[in-house]
């Protein structure tokens, strides 16, 4: 069965703290992994798609990486307006239908 | 150009009663998907359609639950009978392209509550 772990649950940081939130995934055959962010009482909002081990995307101060296990968002520098839910979900084989199987998300709290 | 509009935001239902839930894609998608979050939970894929078509539904339950795209109007996700397990916030997002999943806008979602 197709598995996406999101870690931490939760992650605090000072204004200017990188960090990086970790998404580890269990699936079989990928064919694409989804970073999206979430604020409070809204959807999801497209951030990034990364297709295959190696593989590398960059915005502002958002960075996103993938191996054939896991996959992390790097956070350079962030500032409070970083703070928001970030969720991972991966799209599994051609013969597994269209659904996008979400992790249950890291909570980003960025403070002055 | 208006993203994808859902509503309404908020619906309190008590229990056995109908629920309805609109869903307008953006301009020029014509394939929408519908996400349900339970409390704690992560997005979980119920529907994607297609006007006038269900392509997938893999994550509908079997019973009480429909959906539709018709060729005029809104995607309307219906839930008969509804129990109070059926609260949730439910998400919409739509796509221009066939099931690519590239990049999937979604709407702000319904907050349904049932009492």
């Amino acid at each position: 069965e197709d598995q996406v772990t999101q870690s931490p649950e939760a992650l605090r940081l000072q204004e200017g703290e990188s960090s990086s939130l970790n998404c580890s995934y269990t699936v079989s055959g990928l064919r694409g992994l989804f970073w999206y962010r979430q604020d409070p009482g809204k959807g999801p909002e497209f951030l990034f798609t990364l297709y295959s081990a190696g593989e590398e995307k960059e915005k502002e101060r958002l960075k996103a990486t993938l191996t054939k296990k896991e996959s992390f968002l790097h956070i350079t520098a962030p500032k409070p307006e970083d703070s928001a839910t970030y969720l991972c979900a991966v799209q599994a084989g051609p013969n597994s239908g269209y659904a996008l199987n979400f992790g249950k998300g890291t909570s980003l709290l960025v403070t002055p | 150009n208006a993203g994808v509009m859902q509503n309404p935001r908020h619906l309190v239902r008590r229990r056995g009663q109908e629920a309805r839930l609109r869903c307008s894609p953006m301009k020029g998608h014509s394939h929408v998907y519908w996400y349900r979050q339970l409390p704690e939970e992560g997005l979980k894929f119920m529907v994607y359609l297609q006007k006038e078509n269900i392509i997938d539904e893999s994550g509908m339950p079997k019973e009480r639950f429909s959906a539709e795209f018709p060729k005029e109007g809104p995607s309307i996700l219906r839930i008969q009978q509804v129990v109070r397990g059926d609260s949730a916030a439910y998400f919409c997002a739509s796509s221009p392209n066939l099931g690519t999943n590239e990049k999937l806008f979604f709407g702000s979602g319904t907050q349904l509550s049932v009492l």
